[in-house]
């Protein structure tokens, strides 16, 4: 099946410095991206929606100026957290939804195995 | 709002049935999914149902969709040990591809 490579699987950072987490699609294209946050025993939350070459769309309370998502091309999109503090620490996943007709969204969204960022 | 609840755990013994329940809220969702999450590792899609249907089977895996109550079950018949995982309950919010995750429930296999 389709494959999202995300990385790093772990980060471990100080407070006040950036992190870039990175998520490719290895043998498709990716048109939309998603990234969730999911803090430890609660459920995946969405942060904010990519589409490749235009500026993502946040969910209400998500800072945008402190979450840069880059989608620049068909296979990655980056998700940068910018001056990082220990409440921003949390498993972040990505999923990316293929091009393709016929198959219907849920059977062409894949996710990532996530990153657990750790911010000290 | 849009809202799904899940119990937060269940445990079973190895080779009897699970039962994982769902509530959501949104009845105009037209799909709605069932993911599998192992430690550390990112979701896997079991399996997924269409609003206009409700049941699904799929081996060990039956989906029932109750869309009156906005009910949705997941039973995994011959629970194995490898079962243990979390699940998640999701709908797809039609209008903007949204997926609404529930709270996900942690099932523990006994041997």
């Amino acid at each position: 099946g389709a494959v999202v490579s995300q990385h790093p699987s772990w980060v471990i950072c100080k407070s006040g410095t950036s992190v870039k987490i990175e998520c490719r699609s290895l043998d498709f294209q990716a048109t939309t991206m998603f990234w969730y946050r999911q803090f430890p025993k609660q459920s995946l939350m969405l942060m904010a929606t990519s589409n490749e070459g235009s500026k993502a769309t946040y969910e209400q309370g998500v800072e945008k100026d402190k979450f840069l998502i880059n989608h620049a091309s068909l296979t990655l999109s980056t998700l940068t957290v910018t001056s990082a503090h220990p409440e921003d620490s949390s498993f972040y996943i990505c999923s990316a939804h293929g091009l393709g007709t016929g198959a219907f969204f849920g059977e062409k969204l894949f996710f990532g195995s996530g990153t657990q960022l750790s911010v000290l | 709002g849009e809202d799904v609840e899940q119990s937060l755990f269940l445990s079973v013994r190895e080779g009897d049935s699970s039962v994982i329940n769902c509530t959501y809220t949104d009845s105009s969702s037209t799909y709605l999914y069932w993911y599998k999450q192992e430690p550390g590792a990112g979701l896997q899609l079991l399996t997924y149902i269409f609003s206009n249907m409700d049941m699904k089977q799929d081996q060990r895996l039956t989906v029932l969709l109750n869309k009156k109550d906005k009910h949705l079950s997941l039973r995994i018949a011959d629970t194995q040990t490898g079962d243990s995982a979390i699940y998640f309950c999701a709908e797809l919010m039609d209008s903007s591809y949204k997926l609404i995750f529930g709270s996900g429930t942690r099932l523990l296999v006994r041997p």
